[in-house]
Formats: C-alpha cells, sequence, structure tokens
C-alpha cells in the first residue's frame, strides 16, 4: 500500500530551529512536497524536491534522500506565524495516475514565545 | 481574482439535500483537483479534471458524488442525496499542468455541515 508518516504534533520555541520528518512507502517516486496550512484556511505550497539533497529556501529548507523514503522540512528563526499544520505529499509513479498525491495527515507545529 | 476561489464557504444542509459547490480555479491553470478534508484525517482525493475531462474519478466515494468543469475553468461538485458522513472540508485545488513539478494552488474550500 501507499504510505506516509509524519509526527503528528511538535512544539518549538520562537526563535530556534524545527526539523519535521515525512517517511513515505510508495508504489513509485515522482516528487515530494510541504505545504503549510493555518488552522481554517487552504494549504500553501514551500517546497518541492525530485532528487536527493536539500532545496533551501530563505528560513526554509527541505531534504529528501529517495534510497531512505525520507524526506525533512527545516524551519530557521522560528516566529509565532510559523505555528501551523505541515502537510508532506508524494506524487507516487503508480498511484492510478501521474497526477495524484498522497498526503500525509500533517504535523501541527506549536511555536511558543 | 489572484487566487483559487470556492463558494460558498459554509454550507449546512439537512440530511437528504443536495448540494452544489463551485470552484473558481486560477485563469490558465489546466488541472483541477477536488479534495476532501476531514478532522484528524489526511487530504482525501475526489477526482481530477485535465481541460474539461476528467480522466480520474477513483476518489468520488459513491454515486451520489458528481463533477463537472465547462470551458476549461468553473468546476462544480454536487453531491445528491447528502448523509452525515459527508460532513467535511472540501477543498479545490488547480495547477498550470498536471506535470510533476507543477505545485497546487489551493482555495480556501466549502466547509460542508449536514444535519
Amino acid at each position: 500500500g501507499q504510505n506516509i508518516d509524519q509526527p503528528t504534533e511538535m512544539t518549538a520555541t520562537e526563535g530556534a530551529i524545527v526539523q519535521i520528518n515525512c517517511t513515505y512507502q510508495t508504489s513509485g517516486f515522482n516528487g515530494l512536497f510541504w505545504y503549510q496550512q493555518h488552522a481554517g484556511e487552504a494549504p500553501t505550497f514551500l517546497s518541492y524536491n525530485v532528487l536527493d539533497g536539500l532545496e533551501e529556501k530563505g528560513r526554509f529548507s527541505s531534504f529528501l534522500s529517495r534510497s531512505k523514503g525520507y524526506s525533512y522540512l527545516l524551519l530557521k528563526e522560528l516566529q509565532m506565524k510559523d505555528s501551523a499544520s505541515y502537510l508532506c505529499a508524494v506524487r507516487a509513479t503508480n498511484a492510478g495516475n501521474n497526477r495524484k498525491l498522497i498526503w500525509g495527515l500533517g504535523t501541527s507545529l506549536a511555536v511558543n514565545p | 481574482g489572484a487566487g483559487v476561489s470556492q463558494s460558498p464557504s459554509n454550507k449546512v444542509t439537512e440530511k437528504g439535500k443536495d448540494v452544489e459547490l463551485r470552484c473558481d480555479p486560477i485563469s490558465g491553470h489546466t488541472a483541477l483537483y477536488w479534495y476532501r478534508q476531514s478532522l484528524g484525517q489526511g487530504l482525501e482525493f475526489l477526482i481530477y479534471f485535465q481541460g474539461n475531462s476528467a480522466p480520474d474519478k477513483s476518489g468520488l466515494p459513491s454515486d451520489r458524488f458528481s463533477a463537472e468543469r465547462t470551458g476549461g475553468s468553473v468546476s462544480t461538485l454536487t453531491i445528491q442525496r447528502t448523509q452525515q458522513e459527508d460532513s467535511a472540508v472540501y477543498l479545490c485545488a488547480s495547477s498550470l499542468f498536471a506535470g510533476r513539478n507543477s505545485p497546487l494552488h489551493f482555495g480556501n474550500g466549502t466547509r460542508l455541515t449536514v444535519t
């Protein structure tokens, strides 16, 4: 089957660094996305990885290891507004078609002052 | 508008009634997706459109659910004879194309409550 695992909840302190992990088991792999979702709002796109390595975008970075079926999202210099749910999604090549994402349940991050 | 627009934002309906949810994607986006999100559940894929065609309807939960897209733009998701288990947030997303690195842009969703 297809499966995405993320921690359910995490807590961190303003100004700190937090790493949110995502592991996946899918029948194929054609890219991994991270989205941010504030309560009551739409998910918004953060990053995309298809090759191994680290992609950096401002305070956010995302890492991928295809051989390990593993990704993480790294948030630096945490701000209160970073309190949100972070969703990991994998585009699996054999998911019926090449366009359907498999979503994790999300990691709810609470940033405390 | 610049983003994906969904209406209504909230809908309360009685069990057994039909509801219609609307999605207006970003102009020029060829791919359109419907998802459902319930509390404590991940995003559940419902249906995907490429242009006006729906190559993948595999996620529709039952034959009470249907969707169409006209003019390669606006899409409507219709739920007939609503049941309480249909209560959820229905999210629409569009992407420039259906290729692997084209991110989804989501609307704010329609919160459906079936009483």
